[in-house]
């Protein structure tokens, strides 16, 4: 699992109130993504890291912001949760061995909001 | 833009069928192929990759081949089981830059005994 933990793992919460979900990874990876996963839609990019302080936004960042204040936390901000919001979230790193890339995901957090 | 399109499911099988998910992908230039596997309740991972044409990836039974005339990278197994219902997600990035993947929207694959 490339020693990454996502917390917490189930969230409820209402309508206007900011969350925030926490991935962390304890092998030092530079690259870190946000995506949310919805019927019908896949997997969709939020925010991404290419490493501390540095982000960019994915094809879906509306209403999200995210900060990498150190290179093993990636945190994703709802600042005004909405119910078009509830969605299961999912971390992932991208490890690299030379050409090797591939991501590893951790195992989500489902949000509802209210 | 780069964008990959898979077929929509559910794809429903008995035990013992065979597998394909087809997957198509359009790219500015040479992108690195993958297939992902999602398993109930559990985040994404690897099942097998190519990184150029006319290599085939491999992994658990399952196969798929690069394929740059057609622009595919469509996932086969000869003899599916129970255990292999999944959602099952192709993708692909692009050498150089920043390091976006772009994934499909995922087929579900449910495995009948």
């Amino acid at each position: 699992d490339a020693g990454i933990t996502q917390s917490p793992r189930h969230k409820v919460t209402e309508t206007g109130t900011p969350v925030t979900l926490r991935c962390h990874q304890t092998e030092n990876h530079r690259y870190m993504y946000w995506y949310r996963q919805d019927p019908g839609h896949g997997l969709r990019l939020i925010h991404y890291s290419y490493g501390v302080k540095d982000t960019d936004k994915g094809e879906v960042s509306d209403g999200y912001s995210v900060s990498r204040s150190k290179t093993e936390d990636f945190l994703l901000t709802l600042e005004s949760a909405t119910s078009s919001q509830t969605s299961v979230y999912f971390c992932a790193i991208k490890a690299a061995q030379g050409t090797n890339e591939k991501l590893f995901f951790g195992s989500g957090t489902q949000l509802s909001v209210l | 833009g780069n964008s990959v399109t898979q077929m929509e499911g559910p794809v429903t099988l008995s035990e013992e069928a065979f597998l394909t998910i087809n997957c198509t992908y359009t790219a500015t230039g040479y992108p690195s192929l993958f297939w992902y596997v999602q398993y109930p309740g559990e985040g994404l991972q690897l099942l097998l990759k190519a990184t150029k044409a006319d290599d085939k990836g491999s992994n658990k039974g399952f196969e798929a081949t690069y394929r740059k005339e057609t622009t595919s990278f469509h996932l086969e197994k000869g003899s599916v089981q129970v255990s292999d219902s999944a959602v099952y997600f192709c993708a692909l990035s692009l050498a150089g830059g920043s390091y976006i993947p772009t994934f499909g929207r995922g087929t579900s694959l449910i495995v009948h005994p």
